[in-house]
């Protein structure tokens, strides 16, 4: 099946720094990207929807100046922690479409000290 | 280390008829177990989760999932299946161990649902 990577699966960071987590589809072009958090204990939120060319459509509550998406080829789309404080540690997950078909990065796990 | 296995990749049933759709799991801790649905053009949407409670769980849309520790099984199954239910259905586990930080989430394959008149 087609695969989706994304790098790194694991980070740690300071306060105040920046992260950014890539989203990859290795063998195939994805139009469409979707990135999600967990917060402990809890399931998936959709944070964004990352379209190929053009602006991310952000969920409700999701800060876009502070989780900066970019989606400049089919088949990457990056995720940029700004100013990343404690609060902000979760883990990360992306998925890409193809098809009617929907396929999971590895997640990213990101803790902020 | 834990693993899902979706069994069936396609799944196929007629309008008003019964859902199964299959997931075995293996996972070294008391996992949390989840059952996700994306329809085409559209996010994850939770269906339901397991984390310890009832082994039998209540979703949404008529949705229901039993954890049967000894099977290691968490099939979602419904009893009359309507066209908008046609879509690709995820099972997750989580390791409910890890605290903080977020919990590592491994995804099934998936199962896509094919509803037919």
């Amino acid at each position: 099946g087609a695969v989706v990577s994304q790098h790194p699966s694991w980070v740690i960071c300071k306060s105040g720094t920046s992260v950014k987590i890539e989203c990859r589809s290795l063998d195939f072009q994805a139009t469409t990207m979707f990135w999600y958090r967990q917060f402990p204990k809890q399931s998936l939120m959709l944070m964004a929807t990352s379209n190929e060319g053009s602006k991310a459509t952000y969920e409700q509550g999701v800060e876009k100046d502070k989780f900066l998406i970019n989606h400049a080829s089919l088949t990457l789309s990056t995720l940029t922690v700004t100013s990343a404080h404690p609060e902000d540690s979760s883990f990360y997950i992306c998925s890409a479409e193809t098809g009617a078909r929907a396929f999971f990065g590895q997640g990213t796990r990101l803790t902020v000290v | 280390a834990q693993s899902v296995t979706q069994l069936d990749s396609h799944v196929s049933v007629s309008e008003g008829t019964p859902v199964l759709l299959r997931c075995n799991y293996s996972s070294s801790y008391s996992p949390s177990l989840f059952w996700y649905v994306q329809h085409p053009n559209k996010g994850l949407q939770l269906l339901l989760k397991y984390t310890s409670a009832a082994t039998l769980v209540k979703g949404i849309n008529g949705f229901e999932a039993e954890f049967k520790k000894s099977e290691t099984s968490f099939h979602l199954t419904k009893p009359s299946a309507h066209m908008s239910d046609a879509a690709e259905y995820f099972c997750v586990v989580s390791d409910r161990r890890l605290t903080g930080g977020g919990n590592k989430l491994t995804f099934g394959t998936g199962t896509q649902l094919k509803v037919e008149l």
